[in-house]
């Protein structure tokens, strides 16, 4: 079993609806936890970090939610720019390491 | 500033062939990584550095050896190259503290190994 793990997709979606996607982790002493984005063929950016009480950054909320371990990335009102790969990052806080999940695709759709 | 620069971007090997990848930074980071992304996988370490002239084996190092000499250097070497290393290769630097845990990546090194 992966370490972190996502639903690849791809979600298919169209331009304007409320998206969501979670990601799981195995290691119940896991710290911190980020989203990252990436599109096609380039690097990975962060997109923002998940706070243990929630929180939102425009139209992005990340959640998390320790007693299940998994933590979640909602987008609302979304834009055809949105449509990207999104990289679930798990950090065990006893070295420097994160740990990545393999991605969800999603497309936004005009 | 630049940020994370990489070269070459793009590098086609035969088997056992040798070749370096450099990785630059321009933001005075403390760390620095080497990643490899394959498909349908997430990004794994290969080897990372916390400070010039140290280095440390990450997830999946074999094959592979690095070099601090520098600050803002990090380069990655790969002796005698193999098919299951091509991949896509992506260096990171971050800052030291508490907090700082936003890496930054460069454009990625695409190698392929015939």
């Amino acid at each position: 079993r992966k370490e972190v793990e996502q639903d690849p997709g791809p979600f298919n979606v169209p331009e304007g609806a409320t998206v969501a996607f979670n990601c799981t982790y195995s290691n119940s002493a896991s710290q911190s936890f980020f989203w990252y984005r990436q599109d096609c063929r380039k690097e990975p950016k962060l997109l923002m970090s998940v706070y243990s009480s929630g929180n939102e950054d425009g139209r992005f909320t990340a959640q998390l939610n320790r007693a299940s371990q998994y933590i979640s990335l909602l987008i609302r009102d979304s834009k055809l720019s949105d449509s990207a790969t999104y990289l679930c990052v798990v950090k065990r806080d006893s070295n420097y390491q994160l740990i990545w999940g393999a991605g969800t695709k999603l497309i936004i759709k005009p | 500033n630049a940020g994370v620069t990489q070269t070459p971007k793009f590098r086609v090997l035969k088997t056992g062939q040798s070749m370096t990848l450099l990785c630059a930074q321009d933001m005075n980071h403390e760390y620095m990584y080497w990643y490899r992304q394959d498909p349908g996988m997430g990004l794994r370490l290969i080897h990372y550095s916390v400070g010039e002239g140290t280095t440390a084996k990450g997830e999946v190092p074999d094959g592979y050896n690095v070099s601090r000499l520098k600050k803002q250097n990090f380069l990655l070497g790969l002796e005698s190259a193999a098919p299951s290393q091509t991949s896509v290769y992506f260096c990171a630097s971050s800052y030291i503290g508490v907090g700082t845990d936003t890496q930054y990546f460069g454009p990625g090194t695409r190698l392929t190994v015939l």
